[in-house]
């Protein structure tokens, strides 16, 4: 019953490496979504995904890449990491659009 | 101005209280209206959502949206300690697809034993 699954946990970047941070659900939806939460600020938007093979960009999109080549897997990469990108990011599934039902327990990001 | 308004707290009420957790938002376009709890270190847990206006009750919480005022309440009934974490209003727009849900920044609660 593993729901949406992020790993790694933790992580600590230096300014300009990069990295993938993954997401993987076992329910089968269509939808996937991440997120970065910051204090004081809601959770905001980054890329989602309506389908394999299918991306959108949400509402801070910049620094950030993703790809749908299965419907189990969304994974997000820092192209050339920043300390703004110090963060904690959250990936969400669903079987209906625009309501993220499942959550992950979230990547804890920090740039250095 | 943001889209969603919420007011982060710290809320803190005994055990046994009736909570009340709102937001006010500024999009009339918005339809899909929905509450998540979220434990520390944790992610987002859906709790409820609903469609337009109205009530809607499961169990110890109801959720109410006046879309005339652009205001959304979750009421929380005798409210336990383990209520004790943030509370995120979301909302989006129907037909937009694919995750354009704008969140609250949250509102913690604190329900002291």
């Amino acid at each position: 019953n593993a729901g949406v699954t992020q790993t790694p946990k933790f992580q600590v970047l230096k300014t300009g490496q990069s990295m993938t941070l993954q997401c993987a659900q076992d329910m089968n939806h269509e939808y996937m979504s991440w997120y970065r939460q910051d204090p004081g600020m809601g959770l905001r938007l980054i890329h989602y995904s309506v389908g394999a093979g299918i991306t959108d960009q949400g509402e801070v999109p910049n620094g950030y890449n993703v790809s749908r080549s299965t419907t189990e897997d969304f994974p997000l990469r820092l192209l050339s990491a920043a300390p703004s990108q110090t963060s904690v990011y959250f990936c969400a599934s669903s079987s209906k659009p625009d309501i993220p039902l499942h959550f992950g327990n979230g990547t804890r990001l920090t740039v250095t | 101005q943001k889209e969603v308004e919420q007011d982060p707290g710290p809320l803190s009420v005994p055990e046994g209280a009736i909570v009340s957790l709102n937001c006010t938002y500024s999009n009339s376009a918005f339809q899909y209206f929905m509450w998540y709890r979220q434990y520390s270190r944790k992610g987002p847990e859906l709790l409820m959502y609903t469609y337009s206006s109205g009530n809607k009750e499961d169990g110890r919480f109801t959720a109410q949206v006046d879309k005339s005022s652009k205001y959304i309440s979750l009421f929380i009934r005798d409210s336990q300690p383990s209520d004790s974490a943030t509370y995120l209003c979301a909302m989006s727009a129907e037909g937009t697809g694919g995750f354009k849900t704008i969140f609250g920044a949250g509102t913690r609660l604190f329900v002291k034993a």
